[in-house]
């Protein structure tokens, strides 16, 4: 079992580049969403998808844009990518957008230099 | 804003005692709060939910308490060993999850 599966693992850009960081889950999970994870900062929100068809900004949107493509892919990019982006990015989902765990991707690290 | 406060950054204990982890949340009432293991340069992994109407809720050596009164979660790894030592996040929610900073826990041989 795969899992939420996160593409590429490592990346380097140089500012003003822009990437899109892939997501795919095989749980036929409903809910998608996308983290950034920095030191001392915790998990922090970017963009979430309740279901296919919608899409929500979190509480860190700022420089960033979603697709969630079909049920199983939710993809987030960087149009024009900045140092303070510098984050670990994790993608995760959920059966529902409730009460129920989320599934983690084993995430991207980011580098804008 | 809604605010969730894991009040130790790290935590070291001795093994075979119990670890006890706080998670503080202000300006709302979560349904629910969530318990996560991450490892280093892993993604988080779950642990335990436990809902507003449930005082506690145990997993093999895991208890996880709600206060509403308080405004609390008390996160306990009884009997703990090196093996446990990780990153504990908190997650609480309506929808979605609003994570705490998370408490790095050591167990000590």
């Amino acid at each position: 079992n795969a899992g939420v599966t996160q593409t590429p693992k490592f990346q380097v850009l140089k500012t003003g580049q822009s990437m899109t960081l892939q997501c795919a889950q095989d749980m036929n999970h409903n809910s998608m969403y996308w983290y950034r994870q920095d030191p001392g900062m915790g998990l922090r929100l970017i963009y979430y998808s309740a279901s296919e068809g919608t899409t929500d900004k979190g509480e860190v949107p700022n420089g960033y844009n979603v697709s969630r493509l079909n049920k199983r892919e939710f993809s987030l990019r960087l149009e024009s990518a900045a140092p303070s982006q510098t984050s670990v990015y994790f993608c995760a989902s959920s059966e529902t957008a409730g009460e129920v765990e989320a599934f983690f991707g084993q995430g991207t690290r980011l580098t804008v230099v | 804003s809604q605010k969730i406060e894991q009040n130790s950054e790290a935590l070291n204990i001795q093994e075979g005692k119990t670890a006890t982890l706080t998670c503080n949340y202000t300006n709302y009432s979560p349904a629910y709060l969530q318990w996560y293991r991450q490892d280093p340069g892993r993604g988080p992994v779950f642990l335990l939910l436990i809902r507003e109407n449930e005082k506690e809720k145990r997993k093999e050596r895991l208890k996880v308490t709600f206060d509403t009164t308080l405004k609390q979660s008390l996160f306990h790894i009884t009997a703990s060993q090196p093996a446990d030592s990780a990153t504990y996040l908190c997650g609480a929610g309506n929808t979605p999850l609003v994570f705490g900073k998370g408490t790095r826990l050591s167990v000590i041989a």
